[in-house]
């Protein structure tokens, strides 16, 4: 079967750095994908990975390991809007996304 | 620039009601349309997806049913609703980069009681 793993809650103080962990297992892959969404909206784009390694974008970086099935989120200077539940998904061989449960992120000042 | 709405915002329902959810996109045309739902601590579910006017395709059986009678309108809807059909549903378009990023409408919260 399809699975997305990553951990359900995690916390964080400002200005601190934290590491969202996702692991995938999926019927072909074509890309991975994360995306913030603040309680009560919809999700928005943050990243895509289809080659392995690190993709930086500003205070956001995201990195991709084919060969493990695995992919991190690691925010940096994290500020209080940055709580938010963060999503994985990933693309199968058909172009569907495959989605995780989501990690909300709690930030402490 | 391309935009998504779909509405309503909030819906309190009754078992047994109808329902209808609409999404319009504007800015693109013969848009990948989506209806997900997403139920509390679970993932997107994927519930219809359309790639041209009329062309449907369902996940999940269930109660609810979609249709697409306009290239940028998208229609989830059900007959009777059931207490589990409770949930935040969202409508997306596949964007037009090469790495095919979803955009969400705002969402609508069902409640059935």
């Amino acid at each position: 079967g399809q699975n997305i793993d990553q951990p359900t809650e995690m916390t964080a103080t400002e200005g601190a750095i934290v590491q969202i962990n996702c692991t995938y297992q999926t019927s072909g892959f074509n890309g991975l994908f994360w995306y913030q969404q603040h309680a009560g909206e919809a999700p928005t784009f943050l990243s895509y990975n289809v080659l392995d390694g690190l993709e930086e974008k500003g205070r956001f970086s995201s990195f991709l390991s084919r060969s493990k099935g695995y992919s991190y989120l690691l925010l940096k200077e994290l500020q209080m809007k940055d709580s938010a539940s963060y999503l994985c998904a990933a693309l199968d061989s058909n172009y569907q996304l495959i989605w995780g449960a989501g990690t909300k992120l709690i930030i402490k000042p | 620039s391309q935009t998504i709405h779909q509405w309503p915002a909030t819906l309190v329902q009754p078992v047994g009601s109808p329902l209808s959810l609409e999404c319009t996109v504007e800015g693109t045309s013969n848009p990948n349309l989506y209806w997900y739902r997403q139920a509390a601590g679970r993932g997107l579910q994927l519930l219809f997806y359309s790639v041209g006017i009329g062309q449907i395709s369902s996940e999940v059986p269930q109660n609810l049913s979609a249709s697409r009678p306009q290239d940028r309108q998208f229609i989830l809807s059900s007959k009777k609703l059931l207490l589990s059909d409770s949930g935040f549903y969202l409508c997306a378009w596949k964007g037009l980069a090469d790495t095919g990023e979803l955009f969400f409408g705002e969402g609508s919260r069902l409640t059935v009681l």
